[in-house]
């Protein structure tokens, strides 16, 4: 079945760090990939999103690029801001429309 | 437009009383997904609708829980009896494409059963 995995946090990083969040996911066909992000007390938001392969999203300098060859769309900041902390998920739309999960991320940016 | 509404924010109840959630969605969007989340369990899907059809209510944990679209706008989630372990923080999100392109969530509803 269609599942994601990412890497276990909680993730701690300096101000101005690089990060890398990954994630890599089992599918059938090709589906779209997506990274959300959760702030303390909100609901996710869409962070970016790859609809096919090596696509590359990006949004608030976070890039992600669907590998379809590793199965994986790793998330990248080059310099992480104390702002930044959140939880990140990771996700996949099944080809039953149906938007899959990963179990999130705490990144933990401290100044 | 203010993106997906739901209310209450947060909800204190006692154990056997009726809890429902309300949900509007964004204006022109066809899908509407209830989401659960805990700390042991993470998110999860209860029920999914697309144009007021529900499509996929697998996720819905047993019959206390019951959804309803009763217009292309606004959905509820109903509890009935409520229990603690029902406390979670309860999110629904709309979308264009059942989806495919993103969902767009509300603030959730903090729900605790004593």
């Amino acid at each position: 079945g269609n599942s994601v995995t990412q890497m276990e946090g909680p993730v701690t990083l300096s101000e101005e760090a690089f990060l890398t969040i990954n994630c890599t996911y089992t599918a059938t066909g090709y589906p779209s990939l997506f990274w959300y992000v959760q702030y303390p007390g909100e609901g996710l938001q869409l962070l970016l999103k790859a609809t096919k392969a090596d696509d590359k999203g990006s949004n608030k300098g976070f890039e992600a690029t669907y590998r379809k060859e590793t199965t994986s769309f790793h998330l990248e900041k080059g310099s992480v801001q104390v702002s930044d902390s959140a939880v990140y998920f990771c996700a996949l739309a099944s080809n039953t429309g149906k938007l899959i999960f990963g179990q999130g991320t705490t990144l933990q940016v401290k100044p | 437009d203010a993106g997906v509404i739901q209310s209450p924010r947060h909800e204190v109840t006692e154990m056997g009383q009726e809890v429902t959630l309300r949900c509007k969605l964004i204006s022109g969007h066809n899908s509407l997904f209830w989401y659960r989340q805990t700390m042991m369990r993470g998110l999860e899907l209860l029920i999914y609708f697309n144009n007021n059809v529900p499509i996929d209510d697998s996720g819905m944990p047993e019959d206390r829980f019951s959804a309803k679209m009763p217009n292309a706008s606004f959905s509820t989630l109903k509890i009935q009896p409520s229990e603690p372990r029902d406390s979670a923080v309860y999110f629904c999100a709309s979308s264009l494409d059942e989806g495919s392109s993103g969902l767009f969530f509300g603030s959730g509803t903090q729900l605790s059963v004593l």
